[in-house]
């Protein structure tokens, strides 16, 4: 597609539930990113992926977050036993190796925990 | 640990009134001062990339500006239009790609 697409656009779980949330990157980007952005915050780094390579998880807040890419495309954020504090918006994004123009955001999934 | 921050969080302007926003940040090996764009319910939208001090660049209301410790997007003539949250972000020699980002500033352009 032209852009990164995630799903869902909402999530409302239930404190404790698992959630799994889905990035779709461009096609052809090699690089894929998750970030986390609170209200009123900037995003703050999650982890990141190179091709099917998870090269850096260390903005992953607890053993709770778990992210996978098994085949270099598309990428699934795992939340387990979700918590209050959880609640934000998950953007994913995604560039060429060595891309100059930034990357390419989707529009993210609002997470709220009940 | 590199850090980002972003003054003020919030700006008001009139139409037609220019004005700046800033961009402090602390980084080990700048590779990249990146802003970005974002409108509310969006994801960030590239604008600009710049490497060293004293680089410009612009696209049609905006310019962005770096010296080795901060930087400022100059929005010149100002439209509703432009009203969104601006974010700064910094990329770090040795951290793969990853980005860290300000706080953002709001910015309201009434007409």
């Amino acid at each position: 597609g032209a852009g990164v697409s995630q799903s869902p656009r909402y999530k409302v779980a239930k404190r404790g539930q698992d959630v799994a949330l889905r990035c779709d990157p461009i096609s052809g980007h090699v690089s894929l990113f998750w970030y986390q952005q609170a209200l009123g915050q900037g995003p703050e780094f999650l982890t990141y992926f190179q091709n099917e390579a998870q090269l850096d998880k260390s903005g992953l807040p607890s053993d709770r977050f778990f992210a996978e890419r098994p085949e270099g495309s598309v990428s699934t954020l795992k939340i387990q036993r979700t918590q209050q504090e959880d609640s934000a918006v998950y953007l994913c994004a995604s560039s060429l190796a060595g891309d100059s123009y930034g990357y390419t955001f989707g529009s993210g999934t609002r997470l709220t925990v009940v | 640990e590199d850090q980002v921050t972003q003054s003020p969080e919030a700006l008001r302007l009139q139409e037609g009134e220019s004005s700046s926003l800033n961009c402090s940040y602390t980084v080990s090996g700048l590779r990249g001062l990146f802003w970005y764009r974002q409108d509310p319910g969006k994801g960030p939208e590239f604008l600009f990339t710049l490497y060293s001090a004293g680089e410009e660049k612009e696209k049609e209301r905006l310019k962005a500006t770096l010296t080795k410790k901060e930087s400022f997007l100059h929005i010149t003539a100002p439209k509703p239009e432009d009203s969104a949250t601006y974010l700064c972000a910094v990329r770090r020699g040795n951290a793969g790609n990853m980005l860290t980002f300000g706080g953002g500033t709001r910015l309201m352009v009434k007409p």
